[in-house]
């Protein structure tokens, strides 16, 4: 099946600096990626709509500004999260679009 | 708007009970359904899915049929192992292949599964 790989799959990074995800489809292209956060205990949430060569889609309430997302190449998005507070710590996870929604192993970001 | 809901958990059994995890959707048109399964620590992996009513999703086991007329994808799986302990997702994909919503998940909150020797 299709292969999503997501790095880092941990990261600690102190207040107020920035970190950036990657999000690639290793067998397959992929024109739209999609990111999904997770709260402990609770659902996925979906952030944004990521399309290669446009600007992403952000669904209400999340701020663009925050989460960049780069959607440069068919197989590579990113998400980087600005300025990183720890309200920001979560389980970030991708998946790429390719006869299916195949997901990343998801990346858990611990700000402190 | 689109939206899953699963059965609250958390859901403790005993290895080969019978295992049952509800979830309804609600939805206009054909939605695409969906489980995936979440282990400790790591991402979301396709369980199974069902694309049109009255499709029989299965792996490992596990099964799910898509009933239209109940709005309804409910888990089952007759014999559980304590390698099945996990999160269950529940989710609808509305989107239809080429369209611009394809591939766009929406998921129910949840379920956590721990299976006992």
């Amino acid at each position: 099946g299709a292969v999503v790989s997501q790095h880092p799959s941990r990261v600690i990074c102190k207040s107020g600096t920035s970190v950036k995800i990657e999000c690639r489809s290793l067998d397959f292209q992929a024109t739209t990626m999609f990111w999904y956060r997770q709260f402990p205990k609770q659902s996925l949430m979906l952030m944004a709509t990521s399309n290669e060569g446009s600007k992403a889609t952000y669904e209400q309430g999340v701020e663009k500004d925050k989460f960049l997302i780069n959607h440069a190449s068919l197989t590579l998005s990113t998400l980087t999260v600005t300025s990183a507070h720890p309200e920001d710590s979560s389980f970030y996870i991708c998946s790429a679009r390719g006869g299916g929604a195949f997901f990343g192993q998801g990346t858990r970001l611990t700000v402190v | 708007g689109n939206s899953v809901t699963q059965m609250e958990g958390p859901v403790t059994l005993s290895e080969e009970a019978f295992l049952t995890i509800n979830c309804t959707y609600t939805a206009t048109g054909y939605p695409s359904l969906f489980w995936y399964v979440q282990y400790p620590g790591e991402g979301l992996q396709l369980l199974l899915k069902a694309t049109k009513a009255d499709d029989k999703g299965s792996n490992k086991g596990f099964e799910a049929t898509y009933r239209k007329e109940t709005t309804s994808f409910h888990l089952e799986k007759g014999s559980v192992q304590v390698s099945d302990s996990a999160v269950y997702f529940c989710a609808l994909s509305h989107g239809i292949a080429g369209g611009t919503s394809y591939g766009k998940l929406t998921f129910g909150q949840g379920t956590i599964l721990t299976v006992h020797p």
